[in-house]
């Protein structure tokens, strides 16, 4: 079974510019996260889906970041315009379904903002 | 507000030393604590998981104990291994209707095995 897969691994941009990252779940995997890790802390969640509709994006800065899961399946978190502070390890995960299943991430996109 | 933490935030230790990795959580209305390993550059492995009504779960040289009343977890890596070195995070659900899969991590033990 093929794992999480995300892209791009890395990304170097500078402040005010924007970013996007791809995340492609595991397959039949209804529910997906995205979650930032800061060098130093704990992931922490910034969106998660349900098919594609939000559950929980209480955490996600809005006036910079959005993502979208348009049929589902794959789902893309944007950053307009980057901060120095968005450098960060970006998380995706998946699980069966919301709640009850374990979470499988994928490898993260590693971004630095100069 | 559940907030986890993990003590210490760095150790190291010379191979085959048994160690315990620390987890602590405020709100102890949980439905189930995970420990993670990741390595450098790396995502998230999942280690262990434990039911809010189970009180340990063991894999290999791994054991994981939970105090759901007094908001306690405990890793015990016996026998240290330098392909052990990695950051090691825990992490909690919450129960109830706050169950929205969403995980809340404590900030990680990274973990230095010396051969």
């Amino acid at each position: 079974e093929a794992g999480v897969a995300q892209s791009p691994r890395y990304k170097i941009i500078e402040k005010r510019q924007s970013v996007a990252f791809w995340c492609n779940p595991i397959s039949g995997h209804a529910t997906l996260y995205w979650y930032q890790q800061i060098l130093g802390q704990g992931p922490k969640l910034l969106i998660q889906f349900q098919n594609n509709g939000v559950v929980d994006d209480s955490q996600l800065p809005k006036d910079r970041f959005s993502a979208e899961r348009l049929k589902g399946v794959d789902s893309t978190l944007k950053i307009q315009p980057a901060k120095l502070e968005d450098s960060a390890v970006y998380l995706c995960a998946s699980s069966y379904r919301t709640g009850v299943n374990e979470q499988f991430f994928g490898p993260g996109t590693r971004l630095t903002v100069l | 507000k559940q907030e986890v933490t993990q003590i210490p935030a760095a150790l190291s230790v010379p191979e085959g030393e048994n160690l315990v990795l620390n987890c602590s959580f405020t709100d102890s209305a949980i439905y189930n604590l995970q420990w993670f390993r990741q390595d450098p550059g790396k995502g998230l492995t999942s280690l262990l998981l434990i039911q809010s009504s189970q009180r340990e779960q063991t894999s290999g040289r791994l054991n994981a104990s939970l105090d759901k009343s007094s908001g306690r977890s405990t890793l015990y890596i016996a026998a240290s291994q330098p392909g052990d070195s990695a950051t090691y995070l825990c992490a909690v659900r919450l129960e109830g209707r706050r169950n929205t899969g969403k995980l809340i991590f404590g900030q990680g033990t990274t973990l230095q095995v010396k051969p």
